[in-house]
């Protein structure tokens, strides 16, 4: 079946660094990829997204390739702040259309600090 | 742009009570919506799709009689919580699809005491 692996959290980093979250997927055909990001007690903000493989979905500083020779969808900030601190989830939709659920990775904590 | 408003955002009951979800969409029609559990530090798992007029598909393991869904219309699906027990305690949310991709409600947090 279609599945999301992320890795294990929490990560710890310090203001202005670089920040690499892991994700990697299982799916027949060519789903669309996404990330969200869920602030302490709020629900799930679409963060990015890419819906072929080789599209760059980037918003907010946040950056994810979606490569289909790995399978991956990988997401990065180049130097993160207090405020990104959050949990994020790498996402799958394996078809299009209204009647398919979002297929979640476990969730990556990120604590940044001062 | 989509919103999708659900309410209340934190809910305290009884053991053996029951206790209903609602979610919104307001400004769109939602066929399909789906609604998810979030257990503490864990991720989103699938509960059950709802369809407007017709019956749930509910996930593999979810008690549909504990949890029962109806979408009535085509901007509301309610989620009631029957008879709840201390292990039903969780974090609910609800989505639905646009045409602008999926869009979540802000979650309802049910503590069973």
């Amino acid at each position: 079946g279609n599945s999301v692996t992320q890795m294990e959290g929490p990560v710890t980093l310090s203001e202005e660094a670089f920040l690499t979250i892991n994700c990697t997927y299982t799916a027949t055909g060519y789903p669309s990829l996404f990330w969200y990001v869920q602030y302490p007690g709020e629900g799930l903000q679409l963060l990015l997204k890419a819906t072929k493989a080789d599209d760059k979905g980037s918003n907010k500083g946040f950056e994810a390739t979606y490569r289909k020779e790995t399978t991956s969808f990988h997401l990065e900030k180049g130097s993160v702040q207090v405020s990104d601190s959050a949990v994020y989830f790498c996402a799958l939709s394996d078809i299009e259309g209204a009647g398919t659920a979002l297929i979640f990775g476990k969730g990556t904590t990120l604590s940044v600090s001062s | 742009g989509a919103v999708v408003s659900q309410h209340p955002s934190w809910v305290i009951c009884k053991s053996g009570t029951s206790v209903k979800i609602e979610c919104r969409s307001l400004d769109f029609q939602a066929t399909t919506m789906f609604w998810y559990r979030q257990f503490p530090k864990q991720s989103l798992m699938l509960m059950a799709t709802s369809n407007e007029g017709s019956k749930a598909t509910y996930e593999q393991g979810v008690e549909k009689d504990k949890f029962l869904i109806n979408h009535a219309s085509l901007t509301l699906s309610t989620l009631t919580v029957t008879s709840a027990h201390p292990e039903d305690s969780s974090f609910y949310i609800c989505s639905a699809r646009s045409g602008l991709g999926y869009t979540f409600g802000s979650g309802t947090r049910l503590t069973v005491v």
